[in-house]
């Protein structure tokens, strides 16, 4: 496709539960980034990866999440023992190699913790 | 690590009025400022970005401007149209090594008919 794609565009799961969420970014986009943004509030930054390597995970709140790109374009981000404060829009994008340039989002997944 | 604060969280105008949106951030280093336009229930839009190396930088109806000194930068958009209605999102990021921008809270725009 154009565009970031992200799935599921909706997941509903109870306390406890595991979840993962995926991003297929742009072709050819060799850096890719995961945000969290909570009503009324800017993307919050979680992880960035340049190839298939996480360049930078420091936004990662706890060790409950985790992301992968293993060949360097899909990325799945994981969630452990999911919480209600986890419940937020997960955004994806990419951009071409990552030095300051325009980032392209996903329409984002809506992850609801009940 | 970089820290932006923006403002208003809620700005409501009548159409055919400017309105503008402030941003200030906190590292110096900081170099590269977008701005993102995300209307309700979509994904977040670059609409414009400006580059430290510049003062002010225009594309139709739509400017920023940035104080490299004062470490602000806002957005002006003139002539609103109800379209305009939407929420729009400061970053600030640098160059060099991973390239993570840091968003503000968020503006809501209200362009009234």
């Amino acid at each position: 496709g154009a565009g970031v794609s992200q799935t599921p565009s909706n997941k509903v799961t109870e306390k406890g539960k595991y979840v993962e969420l995926r991003c297929d970014p742009i072709s050819g986009h060799t850096a890719l980034y995961w945000y969290r943004q909570s009503l009324g509030q800017g993307p919050e930054f979680l992880i960035y990866f340049q190839g298939t390597g996480a360049a930078d995970d420091s936004g990662l709140p706890n060790d409950r999440f985790f992301a992968v790109r293993p060949e360097g374009s899909v990325s799945t981000l994981k969630i452990q023992r999911t919480e209600r404060g986890d419940s937020a829009v997960y955004l994806c994008a990419s951009s071409f190699e990552g030095h300051t340039g325009e980032l392209f989002f996903g329409e984002g997944s809506r992850l609801t913790v009940l | 690590g970089e820290n932006v604060e923006q403002h208003p969280s809620t700005l409501s105008v009548q159409e055919g009025d400017s309105a503008v949106i402030k941003c200030t951030y906190s590292d110096s280093a900081s170099n590269y400022f977008p701005w993102y336009k995300q209307e309700l229930g979509k994904r977040p839009q670059l609409i414009i970005d400006i580059r430290s190396n510049v003062g002010e930088k225009k594309d139709q109806r739509i400017a920023v401007t940035l104080n490299k000194t004062a470490k602000h930068f806002s957005l002006h958009i003139t002539e609103t149209q109800p379209e305009d209605s939407a929420v729009y999102f400061c970053a600030a990021s640098k160059s060099g090594g991973s390239y993570i921008p840091t968003f503000g809270r968020g503006t809501s725009l209200i362009v009234h008919p």
